[in-house]
């Protein structure tokens, strides 16, 4: 079955840079568009990138445009999300997501928390 | 781009039918949306995606107990039979021009 495995979150100071990773497994992986999505605390749900299934098409939501940065390894079947200049807006757990035309996000981690706090 | 309205709450009774709407903004009534699951410290779930001809598609393993439906630019989901475990957040989602978009999301409490 499809497993989405993140990791990477933590606490980082605001202005810090941090890398998130999430592993895949149970799916033919380079064969899917993925997202990352995230959740503030208490809040709802909040798109933050797609990268298509072979890597040509990367879209960011207009909050993290230039300073979030989706990428894909196929060899490693692995996802990630580097952020940049990170602000205590950015904290939230932050979820990983499999990707299926016409149905959106079909399949989702279970998430890593990212704080950002002094 | 679409914007989705979603009630923020809603409440039923163990056994009984509680139908939650998404409503998607003026000029994208035609869009197909997705329906998320989201119990209480949980990951979110994928339930089912329902299209503007009120067509329906469940995810994997989702219970007969769920079903779509739309009419205009409302789209349903009905939860019949309701149990405890239905208690959470649900979320509609839609896409546009590479832009995917939550709705607020409804918290059921089931009674």
């Amino acid at each position: 079955q499809v497993q989405l495995v993140e990791s990477g979150g933590g606490v980082v100071q605001p202005g810090r840079s941090l890398r998130l990773s999430c592993a895949a497994s149970g799916f033919t992986f380079r064969n899917y568009g993925m997202h990352w999505v995230r959740q503030a605390p208490g809040k709802g749900l909040e798109w933050v990138a797609f990268i298509s299934y072979d890597g040509r098409n990367k879209y960011h939501a207009a909050s993290v445009q230039g300073r979030f940065t989706i990428s894909r390894d196929d060899s490693r079947n692995t996802l990630y999300l580097q952020m940049s200049s990170l602000s205590a807006e950015d904290t939230a757990l932050y979820y990983c997501a499999k990707h299926q035309s016409g149905y959106g996000h079909v399949n989702w981690g279970q998430g890593t928390l990212v704080t950002v706090s002094s | 781009q679409p914007v989705l309205t979603q009630s923020s709450s809603a409440s039923a009774s163990p056994g009984s039918s509680v139908k939650l709407t998404c409503t998607l903004s003026s000029g994208h009534s035609s869009y197909t949306i997705a329906w998320h699951q989201q119990q209480p410290g949980k990951a979110p779930r994928f339930l089912m995606k329902v299209e503007g001809n009120g067509s329906h598609t469940k995810g994997t393993g989702v219970p007969d107990r769920f079903s779509g439906s739309s009419s205009g630019a409302d789209r349903y989901l009905t939860i019949a039979n309701l149990q405890s475990e239905d208690e959470g957040d649900y979320y509609c989602e839609t896409w546009d021009n590479d832009t995917w978009l939550f709705g607020g999301g409804t918290k059921l409490t089931v009674l």
